[in-house]
């Protein structure tokens, strides 16, 4: 069984356009988590979602990024007009259960805007 | 608030023991974890240990929790080149919250 898988591994945009970042969770995972790494830094969190729910968005920015988790497909992270600030890993993880179990991540979608 | 250490470097000879420590605020926290990132890489989960635990041993990795003091470490005995990363230790806050909170990371080099 694959682990979480992202896609695309890296994208590339210009300023002022759009970037989806798309995550699978792992099979019978239905809890699923974003983190931005930005270079020489730790993970920060910015989202915790379930099918059809955001749980907690306390650490995505209030302005231009937004997440997904629908019922059928993977979830989305989407960042509208991105700016050169954006640029970093997004790391999705994922877990069975939001208690006593541990997050497995994903290996990343490395945004580079230019 | 929510806060995690990790001195940022570390070098060590192969074959001995690696020690890698990290501090943390929150005292509720319930889960703390170990996390290794290769370059390029993804985060590849190593161990963890529940907060009423004071040491986990899993082959070649030691955790020690000291609660008092809001200290983690993972020992890697028998240093390899192939364990040369970067090592995140995260806690898991309580109150409920399920966002893990990551240190910067400290990055292995292993000298032969």
């Amino acid at each position: 069984n694959a682990g979480v898988m992202q896609n695309p591994r890296h994208l590339v945009r210009r300023r002022g356009q759009e970037a989806r970042l798309r995550c699978s969770p792992m099979k019978g995972h239905s809890h699923v988590y974003w983190y931005r790494q930005l270079p020489e830094e730790g993970l920060k969190f910015m989202v915790y979602l379930q099918k059809e729910n955001i749980i907690d968005e306390s650490g995505m920015p209030k302005e231009r990024f937004s997440a997904e988790f629908p019922k059928e497909g993977p979830s989305i992270l989407r960042i509208q007009q991105v700016v050169r600030g954006d640029s970093a890993a997004y790391f999705c993880a994922s877990s069975p259960s939001p208690t006593n179990q541990p997050q497995h991540f994903g290996d990343g979608t490395r945004l580079s805007i230019l | 608030g929510e806060d995690v250490e990790q001195s940022l470097f570390l070098s060590v000879r192969e074959g001995d023991s690696s020690v890698i420590n990290c501090t943390y605020t929150d005292s509720s926290s319930t889960y703390l974890y170990w996390y290794k990132q290769e370059p390029g890489a993804g985060l590849q989960l190593l161990t963890y240990i529940f907060s009423n635990m004071d040491m986990k041993q899993d082959q070649r990795l030691t955790v020690l929790l000291n609660k008092k003091d809001k200290h983690l470490s993972l020992r890697i005995a028998d240093t390899q080149t192939g364990d040369s990363a970067i090592y995140f230790c995260a806690e898991m806050p309580g109150q409920g919250a399920q966002k893990l909170v990551f240190g910067q990371g400290t990055r292995l080099t292993i000298n032969p």
